[in-house]
């Protein structure tokens, strides 16, 4: 059974650091890897989606990295800011399981300071 | 805009008393999924739905009930609800491909007293 796993659970940094945040997983069975931020008490918002066939993808600060063989992913986040302030979510598409399920970590609380 | 809605956002309900949570998205997607976050448990599947009139069941399915009689739509059912069913809910659709991005809604918080 697919499991995700998010290190570190929490991150407090100071402003302007860049920063990396981890995901694994056990199944390197995977159709695609999602990174999701999630704002408190808020819903969901897409930040980064890497396809299998894919080691990363980019987008303005951010930057995703995979690598199924060792079943890994990392989100780079450049010089933070404390608008960054979030849990972070990955999630995994697996070929086992219901169809479209996605497996989530728990997540990494991420606080930025001023 | 593209967008998956739910309703409500917040709900408060006594043990018993029939509630449904709806879900629309307006992007044609085919597939359609409700999710329960919890503290220490993190999102887990609820139902999913492959297309209209297809439905099946995720991890957590007991006490639920889905329906999907528009492509769109996507509600979710407590014929019964329960104290440990007081959570927070997404729903989240897909265009259809176990490779596509998924979209989730804002997330509904069910307390049950």
């Amino acid at each position: 059974k697919q499991e995700v796993t998010q290190i570190p659970a929490a991150l407090s940094v100071p402003e302007g650091e860049n920063l990396v945040l981890n995901c694994s997983f056990t199944d390197s069975a995977i159709y695609n890897l999602q990174w999701f931020r999630q704002d408190p008490g808020k819903g969901l918002t897409s930040l980064l989606l890497i396809q299998s066939s894919q080691r990363e993808q980019t987008s303005g600060r951010l930057n995703a990295s995979l690598d199924k063989s060792s079943g890994r992913s990392t989100l780079y986040i450049a010089a933070s800011q404390p608008g960054d302030s979030a849990t972070y979510l990955c999630a995994v598409i697996g070929y086992g399981g219901s169809q479209g399920n996605l497996i989530f970590g728990k997540g990494t609380k991420l606080s930025v300071k001023p | 805009e593209a967008q998956v809605t739910q309703n409500p956002r917040y709900l408060i309900t006594v043990t018993g008393k029939k509630l449904t949570v709806t879900c629309s998205q307006n992007m044609n997607h085919e597939y359609m999924s409700w999710y329960r976050q919890d503290p220490g448990l993190g999102l887990r599947q609820i139902y999913y739905s492959m297309n209209v009139e297809v439905t099946d069941k995720g991890d957590v399915p007991e006490g639920y009930k889905v329906s999907r009689k528009e492509k769109r739509n996507f509600p979710l059912i407590l014929e019964s609800p329960s104290p440990n069913q007081t959570s927070l809910y997404f729903c989240a659709s897909l265009p259809g491909g176990a490779s596509t991005e998924a979209f989730f809604g804002q997330g509904t918080r069910l307390t049950v007293v």
